[in-house]
């Protein structure tokens, strides 16, 4: 199986802050990964596909990078209904794996 | 609009069945993959299994393998779950999310508000 691992698990931001989350795959996904946010008691919703392309309606503050198995979740200036948790998940083969979760908390 | 609604869960006995559904609304069903993810109460998420367009292709996640089976209805455009010999460890809430649609390879969007399974004596 693939491993996602996110780091950090947690990070503490104020708004306006440029923040950055990293998920690196345990082997080559090439470039199939997404990027989710989740707010608490809510379904998670799709940020990021195909490693850097931003699903219809997300802000384009939100973007997503690749370096080989290293991949980046970037929110290029903080908004208070950013405050949430994110998680990596890879699609390249089954079973279908996610990232542990970052925890993004007011500072 | 694009509705998932998923129905069925509830509080079992360890070793008991239950059996999830989900209902679609507001897309072509019959044309995408669908998947059923869970959540643990203050855990990450853990895809369960997911189902091709035309039922050809299922997938399960080790953990619930043998215990789980996964089924569709294109015609009544819904997504069903049959999880048997529940433990205290697939208490969850379950997602049920469509495939994004992109690429032939499974992102999942959107997703359903979930239903509660909690397996406890």
């Amino acid at each position: 199986d693939i491993q996602m691992t996110q780091s950090p698990s947690s990070v503490s931001a104020s708004v306006g802050d440029r923040v950055t989350i990293t998920c690196r795959a345990s082997q080559d996904i090439r470039s199939w990964l997404a990027w989710y946010q989740q707010k608490p008691g809510k379904a998670p919703k799709l940020l990021i596909y195909a490693a850097s392309n931003l699903e219809s309606g997300v802000p384009s503050r939100f973007s997503g990078s690749r370096s080989g198995t290293d991949f980046t979740l970037t929110i290029s200036s903080l908004q208070p209904e950013d405050f949430a948790t994110y998680y990596c998940q890879q699609a390249n083969s089954f079973p279908i794996t996610f990232g542990q979760g970052t925890r993004l908390e007011t500072k | 609009e694009v509705q998932l609604v998923e129905s069925g869960g509830g509080l079992v006995k360890p070793g008991g069945s239950l059996r999830l559904a989900c209902a679609a609304s507001g897309f072509t069903f019959n044309t995408y993959t669908m998947n059923w993810v869970r959540q643990a109460p203050g855990k990450g998420l853990e895809w369960v299994s997911s189902i091709s367009s035309g039922s050809s292709h299922v997938y399960y996640a080790d953990s619930m393998k043998g215990r789980v089976t996964i089924s569709r209805d294109n015609a009544k455009k819904s997504l069903y779950l049959q999880m048997n010999s529940l433990r205290a460890e697939d208490t969850a809430v379950y997602y049920c999310a469509r495939d994004h649609g992109y690429s032939g390879y499974i992102w999942f969007d959107p997703w359903g508000q979930g239903t509660l399974v909690t397996v406890s004596s």
